[in-house]
């Protein structure tokens, strides 16, 4: 009841188009739902989260989406750049729990 | 600010011996968490910590896995004896979690640990 699916493993994008990764999680205690970019050979950082009393939060190119209804939360990446290939994790937190997803491997392809 | 320490950054062993892992989490975060990280794949929750209370352990191998937070802050994580299989980064992160729910995680550089 506590993991997340996250798709897809990989994604590749043009340059400037726009990239949607997606996570599903089961555990109904869940209220916070972070997304992490790892760059290769680094340590996860943070780049946008959501607490459950807010459907959907922007910030400049990256949007994240919720629906708590259907448990779901995804991750938008408009006008994407080369800057932004890396691998990306979804997560969820509740009391105790802070569980990450499998990762989505971005290529923005120049 | 200092962030999240981790010492060694890279560890090579040969199987069945001991490694210990420590990390120095950033000041004033009374929660702790270490995860292992396999190459390719998200980051797994061994324990958590809420100062110097282990209040999910429920994923670490305790047959080899042992761990402790003293005082509240530092914390090391050990592995005896070790074993091919738990060749992986182990990653350390801190946090502050407000009684209802927990935000932002910090991560270390990570302990790249290889078993020969």
């Amino acid at each position: 009841g506590e993991n997340v699916e996250q798709h897809p493993s990989t994604l590749s994008v043009q340059e400037g188009d726009s990239a949607v990764i997606k996570c599903t999680y089961s555990d109904s205690a869940s209220n916070y739902f972070p997304w992490y970019k790892q760059e290769l050979g680094k340590r996860p950082q943070l780049i946008i989260d959501i607490r459950s009393n807010v459907g959907e939060k922007k910030d400049q190119r990256i949007a994240v989406t919720l629906n708590k209804t259907a448990k779901h939360f995804s991750l938008h990446i408009t006008e994407t750049q080369p800057e932004d290939s890396a691998v990306y994790f979804c997560a969820h937190s509740g009391t105790y729990k802070y569980i990450f997803g499998t990762g989505t491997r971005l290529k923005v392809l120049a | 600010e200092a962030g999240v320490v981790q010492s060694p950054r890279y560890k090579i062993i040969e199987k069945k011996q001991p490694v210990a892992f420590w990390c120095n989490p950033i000041s004033g975060h009374n929660t702790l968490y270490w995860y292992r990280q396999n190459l390719g794949q998200g980051p797994e929750l061994l324990i958590r910590y809420e100062n110097e209370e282990a209040v999910d352990d429920s994923q670490l191998p305790k047959d080899r896995f042992s761990a402790e937070r003293l005082k509240g802050v530092d914390s090391t994580l050990k592995i005896q004896p070790a074993e091919l299989g738990d060749s992986a980064v182990y990653l350390c992160a801190s946090g502050e979690y407000s009684g209802s729910s927990t935000g932002e995680l910090f991560f270390g550089e990570g302990s790249r640990l290889t078993v020969l």
